[in-house]
């Protein structure tokens, strides 16, 4: 079956744009994570949405947000763009909750740029 | 509070030896333990999840072990290959707010 898609791949933005990412999960799953990694860190999560609810939010600011889509696909959408906002943008899906104990799929993820 | 915590930070070790990867937490309520390995510039892969009844579980040369009591897991890579090159990270779900606890990974560097 097809796995996580993410899009797109790479992006180029200037400060104080806005940018929209796109996720596919696997047919069937529910949850949609988000997660933030810049260079040499680890991976942040930003929310987590099932059933087109957002049911987990992480420690960003109101910049970052999101929604989910009835056919699970899911969109994340940073406005205003800051250089610090430059990352790798990882998508995850799963059948459950996300914290379940059911496998999480991860996207290639979106390498955003900003300068 | 909730954290998880790996050691060593990052490890280097030749082609065909065999390394033990530390994890210890204290996320309450536990409900599983995760394994991911992550290629740079690439998403995690899921290696093993393991529940507070499951002591060890393996996937090809990976085994990874569970002490709920301490509180501590380890991965163990048997026969080491240079595919094996890669971050590898803790992750433990809190039961009560559906979260997961990532760790900040051990990168593991393995040289011909």
């Amino acid at each position: 079956k097809a796995g996580v898609t993410q899009t797109p791949r790479y992006l180029i933005k200037t400060r104080g744009q806005q940018v929209t990412l796109s996720c596919s999960p696997i047919s069937g799953h529910r949850s949609v994570s988000w997660y933030q990694q810049t260079p040499g860190q680890g991976l942040q999560f930003l929310f987590e949405y099932f059933s087109e609810t957002q049911r987990n939010k992480g420690n960003f600011p109101g910049r970052f947000s999101g929604r989910q889509f009835s056919n699970s696909r899911s969109e994340m959408n940073v406005s205003t763009l800051e250089l610090g906002d430059s990352a790798l943008y990882l998508c995850a899906s799963s059948l459950v909750r996300q914290a379940d104990s059911y496998e999480q799929y991860f996207g290639p993820g979106t390498r955003l740029t900003v300068t | 509070k909730n954290q998880v915590e790996q050691s060593p930070q990052s490890l280097i070790i030749l082609e065909g030896k065999n390394c033990t990867l530390q994890c210890n937490y204290t996320v309450s309520p536990f409900s599983n333990l995760r394994w991911y390995k992550q290629d740079t510039g690439r998403g995690p892969v899921s290696l093993t999840i393991m529940t507070f009844s499951e002591n060890t579980k393996s996937n090809g040369r990976y085994t990874a072990t569970l002490d709920a009591d301490t509180k501590q897991s380890s991965l163990h890579i048997t026969a080491s290959q240079l595919s094996d090159s890669a971050s590898y990270i803790c992750v433990v779900s809190e039961r009560s707010n559906y979260q997961l606890i990532w760790g900040a990974g051990t990168k593991l560097i393995i040289k011909p």
